[in-house]
């Protein structure tokens, strides 16, 4: 059963750039996508982008140019890097597995983890 | 906006039945058939309920059911429970190079 979980700082100050990481355990990254998705509260789903093993990316157009996402296969972890945040970005943060180019679904999901962008 | 459109609520009873629709275009639900519906409790990741328009994962109870006609996926909930009470979204592959996937707006269900 492959698990995923989300770790990073709870708050960032505006204009500073967030930080979060997913560490990916009970099955392999290899050949596989990976996403992150967020959502702020009360609100719906929003797809960020995604990476493959191999380091390549895909992001969201509304997010690319302050997006990065890097993958470490051996650290069984993938991160994420927004920056220049506003109170906009303020949402959950979720991590998930993304069988693009298959079923093209999110089949497995972090917790989920909450970032605020305030001073 | 979502890029997918869904009612904001519906409702219904135990043991009745209730259908979620989610409306795209011809370049996403109308040309593929990759249509997906996740549930979400409060406080928790969304769950995969659907996939590929009308194949359950592993564990899903039969009682939800996923269909599709031109541009409108559909989730049909059958024999509601109060455990069936989240939120749901749909979500489609699309051939937008720049996206790879949409989601809805998301559709509050409450069980009466």
């Amino acid at each position: 059963q492959v698990q995923l979980q989300e770790s990073g700082p709870g708050l960032v100050k505006p204009s500073e750039t967030l930080s979060l990481s997913c560490t990916v355990s009970g099955g392999s990254m290899s050949r596989t996508h990976w996403s992150w998705i967020r959502q702020p509260a009360g609100k719906g789903l929003e797809w960020i982008g995604r990476i493959y093993t191999s380091g390549s990316t895909h992001y969201n157009p509304s997010l690319k140019s302050r997006v990065t996402m890097l993958i470490d296969t051996s650290k069984s972890q993938f991160s994420l890097k927004l920056s220049s945040v506003t109170a906009a970005d303020t949402a959950v943060y979720y991590c998930a597995r993304f069988t693009y180019g298959s079923v093209n679904v999110f089949d497995y999901w972090g917790q989920g983890t909450l970032v605020t962008v305030s001073s | 906006q979502s890029a997918l459109t869904q009612p904001a609520s519906v409702s219904g009873s135990p043991g009745q039945s209730i259908t979620i629709s989610c409306t795209g275009t011809s370049s996403d639900i109308g040309a593929y058939n990759y249509v997906s519906w996740y549930q979400q409790h409060p406080g928790k990741a969304p769950k995969l309920m659907i996939y590929e328009v009308t194949n359950r994962p592993s564990g899903v109870p039969d009682r939800f059911s996923g269909s599709k006609s031109g541009n409108t996926a559909s989730l049909t909930l059958s024999g509601l429970q109060a455990e069936d009470e989240a939120d749901y979204y749909c979500s489609s592959y699309t051939s937008n190079s720049t996206l790879n996937v949409l989601f809805g707006g998301g559709t509050k269900l409450t069980v009466l």
